[in-house]
């Protein structure tokens, strides 16, 4: 599976867009991008999944240039509580393996 | 979606001993993994439990160590066997969606392990 590479940590302020950018290089044809959150004394949770161009949700949009190296999250005006750990994977469908391969995440901190 | 329950969701044990930790799904899967998540760090993934053979497990994890069973598509259990302070530790299991090509993954709330 492909490595991830992202920052390790990020600030932002309470309504503000916040951008975190993973690249992975070698990602495979029929892998996918998805990305997970996680507090504190809690197991990852699943925020959005894509594979090509743009994916957005209620929670975030996934931006994915076509030669797939790299993908960005973004979190429209963001809040205290969306402090946590960020996670980028890549991974293969359910038929195919579903084993995830988690890189070190981005700790991202809100401030009032 | 899925939702997993893990048992005990946290525990203090005494170097040496062994303890067995419990993940029930609320559906049938096939492939239930097992992730260990030390302070401040990353998940690593320890080993994938498939029903009906022995597990597969990562690179510097063992079956000796890590004793895995899954005698249904509902259930596993992972065993840390003669724990020392390193294995100090939150255990995640978790599963991926059961419809087909399903890649989300869903986790329990993870089993918090201290040996002292």
């Amino acid at each position: 599976l492909a490595k991830t590479t992202q920052p390790i940590s990020m600030d932002s302020y309470e309504g503000q867009e916040v951008n975190i950018t993973c690249s992975h290089n070698n990602i495979a044809t029929n892998d996918y991008i998805t990305w997970y959150q996680q507090f504190p004394s809690q197991g990852p949770r699943f925020i959005i999944q894509g594979y090509k161009t743009k994916v957005t949700n209620e929670v975030a949009s996934l931006f994915i240039p076509a030669d797939r190296k790299s993908s960005t999250l973004s979190l429209p005006r963001v809040s205290l509580s969306d402090t946590a750990v960020y996670y980028c994977l890549v991974s293969r469908v359910y038929n195919q393996g579903g084993k995830l391969i988690f890189g070190q995440g981005t700790e991202l901190s809100v401030k009032p | 979606s899925a939702v997993i329950s893990q048992k005990p969701s946290r525990d203090i044990c005494q170097r040496g001993t062994s303890l067995t930790i419990q993940c029930q799904v609320d559906s049938q899967v096939t492939m239930m993994f097992w992730y260990r998540q030390q302070p401040g760090q990353s998940l690593t993934l320890i080993a994938t439990a498939n029903q009906g053979s022995e597990a597969t497990y990562e690179s510097g994890f063992v079956i000796d160590k890590f004793p895995i069973s899954r005698p249904n598509l509902t259930f596993s259990t992972l065993t840390v066997s003669n724990m020392s302070p390193e294995d100090s530790s939150i255990y995640l299991c978790s599963v991926v969606g059961t419809l087909p090509g399903d890649t989300e993954a869903f986790f329990g709330q993870g089993t918090r392990l201290t040996v002292v």
